[in-house]
């Protein structure tokens, strides 16, 4: 079963404007990751974020964390077309790895040239 | 680049048949994960081999089997295959130490079609 819900399913803006994914989850986390996939090859890491942390920040990515909401949101600042691709969170309960890694569905970002 | 590789790229195998996939994890990881990704879906967790033993399984029937070597590649292996079994397989290699896994590196995939 799928832990996390993306938010929205698809975006679609113009190249230049930021983009918003929110992501949520149902159980207590030891962390959570945010990876991109483009055209279904195999996924590439973009950022963690633990449990005791809020905000997260590594280039052009702003990561937020809000544990009693079970949330996260990915943002994007100034959006590239080489930006288009699908967008997962992804959660680990324990840090052991034990559970693997709990995925939602993603968020197809388009970014119009 | 992440290091990670895996083989076949892509294969094709007929209901009933079985189908072993390959994976080679980054250098200086200790533990390979698989995952299942229907096409329109999220990957979902098959089982983690840590020290060439079973270390975490997901929601998945005994006919999906593993192996991880001591240089820690490792092997999915999908007996009897049925039509849903029709997916992206993607490994991914971490590193455990002080029971704290650290971030999963995923490799290629190898898309695998059922007829």
């Amino acid at each position: 079963s799928q832990q996390g819900e993306e938010d929205p399913q698809a975006l679609s803006i113009q190249e230049g404007e930021n983009a918003t994914m929110n992501c949520s989850y149902k159980t207590s986390i030891n962390n959570l990751q945010w990876y991109r996939q483009n055209s279904g090859r195999g996924l590439v890491h973009l950022i963690l974020i633990r449990s005791n942390e809020r905000e997260k920040h590594s280039g052009r990515l702003r990561v937020t964390l809000d544990t009693s909401k079970k949330s996260s949101s990915l943002l994007i600042t100034a959006s590239r077309a080489a930006d288009t691709a699908s967008y997962f969170c992804a959660t680990d309960a324990r840090g052991g790895g034990a559970d693997g890694l709990t995925f939602g569905k993603g968020t197809h970002l388009i970014i119009q040239p | 680049e992440t290091g990670v590789t895996q083989s076949p790229t892509h294969l094709i195998k007929t209901r009933g048949q079985q189908v072993t996939l390959r994976c080679s994890s980054q250098s200086g990881h200790n533990t390979v994960s698989w995952y299942q990704q229907a096409l329109g879906q999220g990957p979902q967790f098959i089982f983690q081999y840590y020290r060439e033993e079973e270390n975490g399984r997901g929601n998945f029937p005994p006919r999906f089997s593993g192996l991880q070597f001591p240089n820690y590649s490792s092997e999915l292996n999908v007996n009897a295959l049925e039509l849903d079994d029709s997916a992206l397989y993607l490994c991914a290699s971490s590193s455990i130490a002080g029971g704290h896994q650290e971030t999963q590196y995923f490799g290629p995939g190898t898309r695998l079609l059922v007829l």
